[in-house]
């Protein structure tokens, strides 16, 4: 069957820390994948997207990674923020189909 | 960026009563919108693609005749809750593409929670 699993529900770090969020899945041949931010009560918001044929993409403190042959993509917070606290979804996109989305990880970042 | 609008961002409504959920592209025009119900700490569920000027496109197990949607310009799509019982409370969200695009980032909506009593 398809999954998408984001490794953990919940992710603590301290400030200035790097904070990583993973995202596996299971019987997708996504032609891109997506990552969003949403805050409690709102609607998500686009942060990056990465290409099959990309490695890394990068935009400002973030950072996104595709392997395509471990089915996975890793989300990277440098110098994190409390204000980077939030709920982290990654969305995969099969090209002409619906995003279909993780759980998403719900990121508190402590000062 | 383009910008979408939802409306009403909360409604509390009587059990059996019909709610209206408006979607709005504000400065550019969508061909497809998607729905998607969200519960707490749950992940995005897509109910269905909307379609300008056709039907709608539903999920497995989504009721069409139960949620309702219309797409009747390429900037206003409405989903209406017929006969809302409490379990149909919930936060619903709306997203949109560019037109013209078929990948590439969704443009969401702030949501409408659903509070039925």
């Amino acid at each position: 069957s398809q999954k998408i699993e984001q490794n953990s529900e919940a992710l603590n770090i301290q400030e200035g820390k790097t904070a990583t969020l993973t995202c596996n899945y299971t019987n997708y041949s996504p032609a891109y994948l997506q990552w969003y931010r949403q805050d409690p009560g709102r609607g998500p918001v686009f942060l990056l997207l990465i290409r099959e044929n990309e490695k890394e993409k990068r935009k400002e403190r973030l950072k996104v990674t595709f392997d395509t042959t471990l089915k996975q993509s890793l989300f990277h917070i440098t110098a994190s923020q409390p204000a980077d606290s939030a709920t982290y979804l990654c969305a995969l996109d099969e090209g002409n189909t619906p995003l279909v989305f993780g759980k998403g990880t719900r990121l508190s970042v402590i000062a | 960026g383009a910008v979408v609008s939802q409306h009403p961002s909360r409604v509390i409504c009587k059990s059996g009563t019909s709610v209206k959920i408006e979607c709005r592209s504000l400065d550019f025009q969508a061909t497809t919108m998607f729905w998607y119900r969200q519960f707490p700490k749950k992940s995005l569920m897509l109910m269905a693609t909307s379609n300008e000027g056709s039907k709608a496109t539903y999920e497995q197990g989504v009721e069409k005749d139960k949620f309702l949607i219309n797409h009747a310009s390429l900037t206003l799509s409405t989903l209406t809750v017929t006969s809302a019982h409490p379990e149909d409370s919930s936060f619903y969200i709306c997203s949109a593409r560019r037109q013209g695009e078929d990948t590439g980032e969704l443009f969401f909506g702030e949501g409408s929670r659903l509070t039925v009593l």
